[in-house]
């Protein structure tokens, strides 16, 4: 069974541009996750998809960031503009629980590191 | 909002020794979670937690969820080379959605 795919898996920018990431969760996963992973840190939620639903968006900086899971199965992490203090890894991780609880057991991709400099 | 503290941050030991990470909640879980990540990897799921006081084993890893479940708890037996990396504790609200991930302990075991 293929994992979850992410990519790019690195990008340097400029601070005040913007990057899009994109993941592909395992198939048939119904619940779609996008964490921030700062280094030294724990992964922190930025937002999780319910199919095409937004479920939870609560720590997603809606000022420069944004995304989107159209069809219920690929989605787009975009910033605009970034900032130094964007710089981290990006995981993206699925589950196949239909209800999206936090019992589910999500399945991380292997992260996007994002450099802003 | 809810936090969930790690403790200790790093920890170094000999090979065959053991190890315990713990993992400490603000507030009541519904539910806890153990993530492993390798060094330059992504997490991996290692266990889940749902009952108050409950115990579970994975060869020589002890998982244990507090009886307020309030807390956690990872001891590793005998530790081995294989066991590197970093250990990430994730609390389930109880009304809500996500898991909130500690900082982490990171276990760096030398032959």
């Amino acid at each position: 069974e293929a994992g979850v795919a992410q990519s790019p898996r690195y990008k340097i920018i400029e601070k005040r541009q913007s990057v899009a990431f994109w993941c592909n969760p395992i198939s048939g996963h119904a619940t779609l996750y996008w964490y921030q992973q700062i280094l030294g840190q724990g992964p922190k939620l930025l937002i999780q998809f319910q199919n095409n639903g937004v479920v939870d968006d609560s720590q997603l900086p809606k000022d420069r960031f944004s995304a989107e899971r159209l069809k219920g199965v690929d989605s787009t992490l975009k910033i605009q503009p970034a900032k130094l203090e964007d710089s981290a890894v990006y995981l993206c991780a699925s589950s196949p629980g239909t209800s999206g609880a936090s019992t589910d057991t999500q399945y991380f991709g292997p992260g996007t590191r994002l450099t802003v400099l | 909002g809810q936090q969930v503290m790690q403790i200790p941050q790093y920890q170094h030991v000999q090979e065959g020794e053991d190890f315990t990470t713990y993992c400490n909640s603000s507030t009541t879980l519904s539910n806890i979670q153990w993530y492993k990540q390798r060094p330059g990897g992504h997490p991996v799921f290692l266990i889940q937690l749902v009952k108050s006081g409950e115990v579970k084993k994975q060869k020589r890893l002890t998982f244990q969820f507090g009886e307020a479940k309030k807390n956690s708890s990872l001891h590793i037996t005998a530790t081995q080379t294989t066991d590197v990396g970093t250990y990430f504790c994730a609390g389930g609200k109880v009304s809500g959605y996500a898991l909130n991930f500690g900082k982490g302990t990171s276990l760096l075991v030398t032959p």
